[in-house]
């Protein structure tokens, strides 16, 4: 059984910085693209960024890049968001999504939340 | 970037009945040299991740009933809820994986009339 568990989230101040985590199991994490995603409150899902299953290629939405590098170790399965100078904005469930075929997010982990606040 | 666009924003629906979604996109989803379009379904239940429903625009995800059923091409695409039931309840998602980044509509919330 496929299993993506986000942990990392919590409280931060605007410019602050958080690492977040996801553990995988259940399938072999090195054959898979992977991608975070987020869904703000009253808005609807984002995605974030994803990354190529050797780590060659990442790719990051307009409003996160320079701020967030996403990564990761195929050894011990885990998928990782450094993000950093922070904003309001950035308040959000962040999603550790296992890419299927072609680009659809197939699994989804249950989240973790992310407050940007002073 | 492609923007999607779903309406209504929200519908209420008796159990049983049919309810149906409306999603558009800004460009072709429509890959011409494997004939695929590239169009994903979600539902997110209140409290829950999203889960996905239908992928290549009208394919159905293994485990997902019957009763939802999703068409479309090139840049208009309908998902289909026939037969309403309780746990239905949800807000459901379009998405395009033809380019990046990767966008979703603004969602339809689907509710018990």
């Amino acid at each position: 059984e496929v299993q993506l568990v986000e942990s990392g989230g919590g409280v931060v101040q605007p410019a602050g910085s958080l690492r977040l985590s996801c553990a995988a199991s259940g399938f072999i994490f090195g054959d898979h693209w992977m991608s975070w995603a987020r869904h703000a409150p009253g808005r609807g899902l984002e995605w974030v960024a994803n990354i190529k299953e050797d780590a060659t290629e990442k790719n990051y939405v307009d409003s996160v890049k320079g701020r967030f590098t996403i990564s990761r170790d195929n050894a011990r399965n885990l998928l990782s968001l450094q993000m950093s100078a922070l904003r309001a904005e950035d308040t959000a469930v962040y999603y550790c999504v296992r890419v299927v075929g072609s680009g659809w997010f197939g699994y989804w982990g249950q989240g973790t939340p992310v407050i940007v606040s002073s | 970037d492609i923007v999607m666009t779903q309406f209504p924003d929200s519908l209420a629906v008796s159990l049983g009945e049919r309810a149906t979604i409306n999603c558009k996109s800004s460009q072709s989803l429509y890959y011409r040299s494997n004939n695929r379009t590239y169009l994903a379904w979600y539902q997110q239940r209140p409290g829950q991740p999203p889960k996905l429903l239908v992928y290549w625009a009208s394919t159905r995800e293994s485990g997902v009933p019957d009763r939802f059923s999703a068409s479309g091409s090139g840049t208009h695409f309908t998902l289909t809820i026939s037969g309403l039931q309780a746990e239905d309840v949800a807000v459901y998602y379009c998405q395009q994986y033809y380019s990046t980044p990767q966008t979703f509509g603004q969602g339809t919330r689907v509710e018990i009339k």
